[in-house]
């Protein structure tokens, strides 16, 4: 039963260039969240994609955007990078309704923007 | 705004000894988890509690859900160098079409051989 997956593992751009992070949720599940982690802090959510979607947002601006395909896997992109975006971003895959809350999460892509 | 802390922040303790991390917020959740994280990897999910009061056991770890699903603590007895990592709690609210889980700011616990 292959987990949450993640591509790549680590990326390093440019300020003012734009990212793409990819994730393949785990089997059966068909809601992904992506989250943003700073070293030593805990995960601040970003969005959520149910359906093709996005369901819910946390405090990000646009620069943050999503998009979830008919497999369910989803990808996450950053426009324009700041310093501040440098980051853990964590993909996390659940069954959509009652126990959404329930999150596997996958190893996560490493951002550095130099 | 709903916000979780923990405390302690960092805990550095010997093999064999016990410890307690709490996870406090003003808000009331609807569930709240736990999550041990290891460096290089995403967090993994040990245990979620939905009652108020309800305690759950994991060998060595019990987790309780504060009377009224505010707080939550962490307790690992007899502490092992394999529970070395950041422990992470997150509270999940949802409200008809807001659904949020909000993550704690961590405990980091080293167990020294």
């Amino acid at each position: 039963d292959a987990g949450v997956t993640q591509s790549p593992t680590h990326l390093i751009k440019t300020r003012g260039q734009q990212v793409t992070l990819r994730c393949s949720p785990k089997s059966g599940h068909d809601t992904v969240s992506w989250y943003q982690q700073a070293l030593g802090q805990g995960p601040q959510f970003i969005f959520q994609y149910y359906e093709e979607e996005e369901r819910q947002r946390g405090n990000f601006p646009d620069r943050f955007s999503g998009h979830q395909f008919p497999n369910y896997s989803s990808e996450l992109n950053v426009n324009a990078l700041l310093l501040g975006d440098s980051a853990l971003y964590l993909c996390a895959s659940s069954l959509g309704g009652g126990r959404w809350y329930e999150q596997y999460f996958g190893p996560g892509t490493r951002l550095t923007v130099t | 705004t709903q916000l979780l802390e923990q405390s302690p922040q960092f805990l550095s303790i010997q093999e064999g000894e016990n410890l307690t991390v709490y996870c406090n917020s003003s808000s009331v959740f609807s569930s709240l988890q736990w999550y041990r994280q290891e460096p290089g990897e995403g967090p993994v999910l040990l245990v979620t509690v939905v009652t108020g009061g309800e305690v759950k056991k994991l060998k060595r770890l019990t987790f309780q859900f504060g009377d009224a699903r505010k707080d939550s603590s962490l307790h690992i007895t007899a502490a092992q160098p394999g529970d070395t990592g950041l422990y992470l709690c997150a509270g999940a609210y949802y409200g008809g079409a807001t659904n949020k889980l909000i993550f704690g700011t961590g405990t980091l616990l080293a167990v020294q051989p």
